[in-house]
Order: structure tokens, then C-alpha cells, then sequence
């Protein structure tokens, strides 16, 4: 079975940097074609990609973001970190982790998606 | 940096109609777009990618088309566990993109 779970802070303050892990079992993030990547969803609004790391290390940011991430994986934990900088009350959403796979070497979406975790910033 | 548009932003519908959702990008995507669902308080579930290839487990009313900048999702008849949001998202870049989302309601 394939799972992805995010943990980090439910609150932080404005200034702040925040530290997400995704933690997953059940794919090995070191198998050609897989990635993992971060999406955002604020209450009520579309989802937003922030960042995806390859299994070859390529790393992607969001243009609109790239000053404020770093994404980077510990292949023998099973694990994504993403640290967003900076943290503003606009950041406020549920964090998402997912896996991005290639099927016989056609890229898909992300297909496995963690639960999610709600992230507030305020004072 | 790609845009996606999707149209319409609500949709309201009935049971065993079929509907068909709109998804446009701001620059040809090849056929690097994927279709996700998304329930109240869950996270997305693939339901297309490539523009047209249905995901395993996905009911086959979904059906996906198009390529370069003009895509569609279609269910054929609706069911009741249908109703959900739905986002498209272009991976075609280097930096993925998604729709800002349709709401499918009865």
C-alpha cells in the first residue's frame, strides 16, 4: 500500500519558517521516474504547487515562490522536507505531499496524495 | 508561466446527465494535462493524465480529451458521488499549474 503523510507545525507566526515532512512508504522516491512534490490549497480556493524533487535530485519551485523554498529528500528516512521562509497570514492552507510517477516512461499527474495539514499563520 | 482556465467556475447538474468541463492553457501543453476530483475536506484524486488516459480504478463515464491549449472532461451520466470539484493541472513545464477549479453541483 502507497501512503504519503505530511506533518509539521499547525501554527505559525508571521516572519516565521516553516518546516513540513512528508514521510511515505510503500514506493522508493530513488526509482527513475518518481518525484514528490508540495501543493497548497487555502480554505475555499484552487490548489497551488509549490515544489517537486525528482529521484535523480532535480528540484522544481513554483517562479512565484522560488525565493522562499527549499525542497530536499532523505531517500533512506522515506522523506520530503519543505521549508517555506518568511511565513505571511496570506501562506495559511492545508499543505498537501503527492507522488508524481512515470507510467512506461509517460509522466502522470500526482496520483497518490497525502491527507493533508492545515497550516495557520498569525500572531 | 502557463496559465489554465477552466470553464465554467459552477456547473449545476442532474443526475445521469452528462457534463463536460473545460480546461484551456495560456500556451500549447502537447498533451501534458491531467484531471483531478476533489471532495469537501479530502485531498484531490487523479482521475486523467496525459489528457486522456484514465487512471486505474477510475469509472469509465470519465473520459479526457484534447491537446495543445484546449481540453475537455467529460462524465457521461452522472452519479451521485460525482458531484465534487474538479481541477485540471498542465505539466508540460518544468512548473506545474493547476485550474482554479469547477464546482460540479446538483
Amino acid at each position: 500500500q502507497i501512503t504519503l503523510k505530511e506533518s509539521g507545525p499547525t501554527l505559525v507566526k508571521p516572519t516565521q519558517t516553516l518546516t513540513l515532512t512528508c514521510s511515505f512508504s510503500g514506493f522508493s522516491l530513488s526509482a527513475r521516474g518518481v518525484g514528490v512534490g508540495w501543493i497548497r490549497q487555502p480554505a475555499g480556493k484552487a490548489l497551488e504547487w509549490l515544489a517537486l524533487i525528482y529521484w535523480d535530485e532535480d528540484k522544481r519551485y513554483s517562479p512565484s515562490l522560488k525565493s522562499r523554498l527549499t525542497i530536499t529528500k532523505d531517500t533512506s528516512k522515506n522523506q520530503v522536507v519543505l521549508t517555506m521562509t518568511n511565513m505571511d497570514p496570506v501562506d495559511t492552507a492545508t499543505y498537501y505531499c503527492a507522488r508524481r510517477i512515470a507510467v512506461a516512461g509517460i509522466p502522470s499527474g500526482f496520483d497518490i496524495w497525502g491527507e493533508g495539514t492545515m497550516i495557520s499563520v498569525s500572531s | 508561466d502557463i496559465q489554465m482556465t477552466q470553464s465554467p467556475s459552477t456547473l449545476s447538474a442532474s443526475v445521469g446527465d452528462r457534463v463536460t468541463i473545460t480546461c484551456r492553457a495560456s500556451q500549447s501543453i502537447r498533451s501534458w494535462l491531467a484531471w483531478y476530483q476533489q471532495k469537501p475536506g479530502k485531498a484531490p484524486k487523479l482521475l486523467i493524465y496525459k489528457a486522456s488516459s484514465l487512471e486505474s480504478g477510475v469509472p469509465s463515464r470519465f473520459s479526457g480529451s484534447g491537446s495543445g491549449t484546449e481540453f475537455t472532461l467529460t462524465i457521461s451520466s452522472l452519479q451521485p458521488d460525482d458531484f465534487a470539484t474538479y481541477f485540471c493541472q498542465q505539466y508540460n513545464s518544468s512548473f506545474y499549474t493547476f485550474g482554479q477549479g469547477t464546482k460540479l453541483e446538483i
